[in-house]
């Protein structure tokens, strides 16, 4: 089962802007992740932020995390190219990642 | 940093016969592994968790018979595709972690893409 619904499932945006994906979830959890996921490939873990922390930054990214509402947004500044490619919240929680269902992120040039 | 190597990265089989997906932990011991699979558009399912000479957990409707886990060592886990069928066909992707290190996120592998014909 997954854990968190992202929005907006698709994003289209000029180069240059910035771009804000959202995510809930459903239970507690002792953190959150984003992942970013080029087309058929791989992931790459963006970045990890614990249940008690509000905020955090790495680079052009900040993502924030409300436990009393159970959302979690991920802010890309600045949006290049580069960035296109889809982006997953991933809850941790009992041992286990339950990804949420995505947003596709899509930077025009 | 960790890295996970998973092999191969794609493969094409018949209907009917058995695929081996392989996953290593390179530089780190993986005391937990995650199985998941994906299709085209949509976000990763968690298969099983399998925890180092345990048997594997698998989520509820995942056919334990279908998909074997084995994870015995700390370096490597596998997943066997058993019998395949066109709808098996997906991308599987391996994580691996060490409950000691847990709170610092898992290391994914880069991914089978399985076609089934």
């Amino acid at each position: 089962s997954q854990q968190g619904e992202e929005d907006p499932q698709a994003l289209s945006i000029q180069e240059g802007e910035n771009a804000t994906m959202n995510c809930s979830y459903k239970t507690s959890i002792n953190n959150l992740q984003w992942y970013r996921q080029n087309s058929g490939r791989g992931l790459v873990h963006l970045i990890l932020i614990r249940s008690n922390e509000r905020e955090k930054h790495s680079g052009r990214l900040r993502v924030t995390l409300d436990t009393s509402k159970k959302s979690s947004s991920l802010l890309i500044t600045a949006s290049r190219a580069a960035d296109t490619a889809s982006y997953f919240c991933a809850a941790y929680r009992d041992d286990k990642i339950i990804f949420g269902k995505g947003t596709r992120l899509h930077i025009l040039p | 940093g960790a890295v996970v190597s998973q092999h191969p990265s794609r493969v094409i089989c018949k209907s009917g016969t058995s695929v081996k997906i392989e996953c290593r932990s390179l530089d780190f011991q993986a005391t937990t592994m995650f199985w998941y699979r994906q299709f085209p558009k949509q976000s990763l399912m968690l298969m099983a968790t399998s925890n180092e000479g345990s048997k594997a957990t698998y989520e509820q409707g995942v056919e334990k018979d279908k998909f074997l886990i084995n994870h015995a060592s700390l370096t490597l886990s596998t997943l066997t595709v058993t019998s395949a069928h066109p709808e098996d066909s997906s991308f599987y992707i391996c994580s691996a972690g060490d409950r000691g290190l847990k709170h610092y996120g898992y290391t994914f592998g880069s991914g089978t893409r399985l076609t089934v014909v």
